[in-house]
């Protein structure tokens, strides 16, 4: 099975500036790499799939990248809103799903 | 538009089977662009994937869960149903029934039912 390893776990940022969070996985997964959001209580979002592929209604202050086992997620400047917790999913192989274990976006 | 709406016991106790149904609207669930699939949230931890079924009849599931799950698509009521055997307070946790987009990603989630499996 794939192993996704996503740094770091936590992470203290103000408004308005740039983040990014990485996953690693422990095979190449071909860009098959998608990026979650979720806030407390509620269903994740879907933000990144494809590994650079914006979802439809997503702000283009979010962007994906990456190739092979190293990919990032992207925030330009941070809003508000964007404070939550953010999953990396690997689906290289219909048989076999994996997410990273979650970075939590906080507020500094 | 598509609607995914889970229904379970709510609580179960250690060692039963757990059953939960995912009624599916907007979308016929046997169709042949359709892909769907069962996660989980433990409450305070992270998303795991459970499995999946496509529309071609295969079936996968996460190897950890694999001896204890089977996911099945009931056409006739257009529901997507999951079955846990075995269940303790490990099995506590938020289970959402997913849509798969054609790349294989999920792409539309139900609001998820919280089971708890306590004596």
């Amino acid at each position: 099975d794939i192993q996704m390893t996503q740094s770091p776990s936590t992470l203290s940022a103000s408004v308005g500036d740039r983040v990014t969070i990485t996953c690693r996985a422990s095979q190449n997964v071909n860009s098959w790499l998608a990026w979650y959001q979720q806030k407390p209580g509620k269903v994740p979002k879907l933000l990144i799939y494809k590994a650079s592929s914006l979802e439809t209604g997503v702000p283009s202050r979010f962007s994906g990248s990456g190739s092979g086992t190293e990919y990032t997620l992207t925030i330009s400047s941070l809003q508000p809103d964007d404070f939550a917790t953010y999953y990396c999913l690997q689906y290289d192989s219909y048989s076999s799903y994996s997410f990273g274990q979650g970075t939590k976006l906080e507020i500094k | 538009q598509l609607q995914l709406q889970e229904s379970g016991p709510g609580l179960g106790k250690p060692s039963e089977t757990l059953s939960l149904s995912c009624a599916v609207s907007g979308a016929f669930i046997s169709s042949s662009n359709c892909y769907w699939g069962w996660l989980r949230q433990p409450p305070g931890k992270g998303l795991e994937w459970i499995g999946s079924i496509y529309y071609n009849g295969n079936i996968y599931y996460n190897s950890s869960l694999k001896s204890r799950v089977t996911i099945s698509v009931d056409s006739s009521k257009n529901h997507l149903s999951l079955e846990l055997t075995s269940v303790t307070a490990a099995d506590t946790a938020v289970y959402y029934c997913t849509r798969l987009s054609v790349t294989g990603h999920f792409d539309s989630w139900g609001q998820g039912t919280l089971v708890t499996v306590s004596s």
